[in-house]
């Protein structure tokens, strides 16, 4: 059965440095999706993408956050300045469509940011 | 505004025991799709059901069912027998029209512990 993949499952970073989480979606879904859960807490939405730009995005998905589809098959999140409260599991999703079709989450990335 | 609230945080059953989650959501919209999703200790999120907002008929898999009430605008989730394996989170999450549907907004989840 197809998944969505995400690597690394856990990087630790000190406050300031840039990351960039990866996901590898379900080959023929065209909707890409990423959230984040602080620990303890509920699941967020940060960011759709659809047709290589952002179709909708949170209060949460400042400037700090960008997205990008470099290739056919990767969909990337990064963090260009990490502060502690970026620490979170970060979950990518995918889906065929919207609407009549459910978002298949990866198995997430944790971020610690030190 | 769309909200999901799930009341219960957490819920002890003994194995075999029904229970039942509760979902109460709020929109604007009269056209969303409503989810429950299970977060097992491993930590993934498992999708386990969608339901538009034009379907309200109950549905039923296996030990698992699903009440869609739009007139108190709940969709409550029951695991029949429970088992062990059931003990996670479970989150209740909507889609709602105004987003082109892209979005899911959760509510903060309830713990179910499956004590043998």
């Amino acid at each position: 059965e197809p998944e969505v993949t995400q690597t690394p499952s856990h990087q630790v970073t000190q406050m300031g440095q840039e990351v960039i989480l990866r996901c590898v979606p379900i080959s023929n879904h065209l909707y890409f999706y990423w959230y984040r859960q602080i620990l303890g807490q509920k699941v967020e939405f940060l960011v759709s993408f659809y047709n290589n730009e952002i179709s909708e995005k949170s209060e949460i998905f400042d400037d700090q956050f960008s997205v990008e589809r470099p290739d056919g098959s990767n969909f990337t999140l990064k963090i260009r300045s990490t502060k502690l409260e970026d620490s979170a599991m970060y979950f990518c999703a995918s889906s065929a469509g919207t609407s009549a079709y459910e978002q298949y989450f990866g198995p997430g990335t944790r971020l610690t940011v030190t | 505004a769309q909200k999901v609230t799930q009341a219960q945080t957490e819920i002890s059953v003994v194995e075999k025991e029904d229970v039942t989650l509760d979902c109460v959501y709020e929109t604007r919209d009269t056209t969303y799709y409503l989810f429950w999703y299970k977060q097992p200790p491993s930590g993934e999120l498992v999708f386990l059901i969608r339901r538009n907002s034009f379907d309200e008929q109950n549905e039923i898999s296996g030990r698992y069912s699903w009440n869609f009430q739009k007139s108190t605008s709940s969709f409550n989730f029951t695991i029949t027998a429970s088992q062990v394996v059931d003990s996670a989170v479970y989150f209740c999450a909507l889609s709602p029209r105004n987003t082109g549907f892209q979005k899911l907004v959760f509510g903060t989840g309830t713990r179910l512990l499956v004590s043998p």
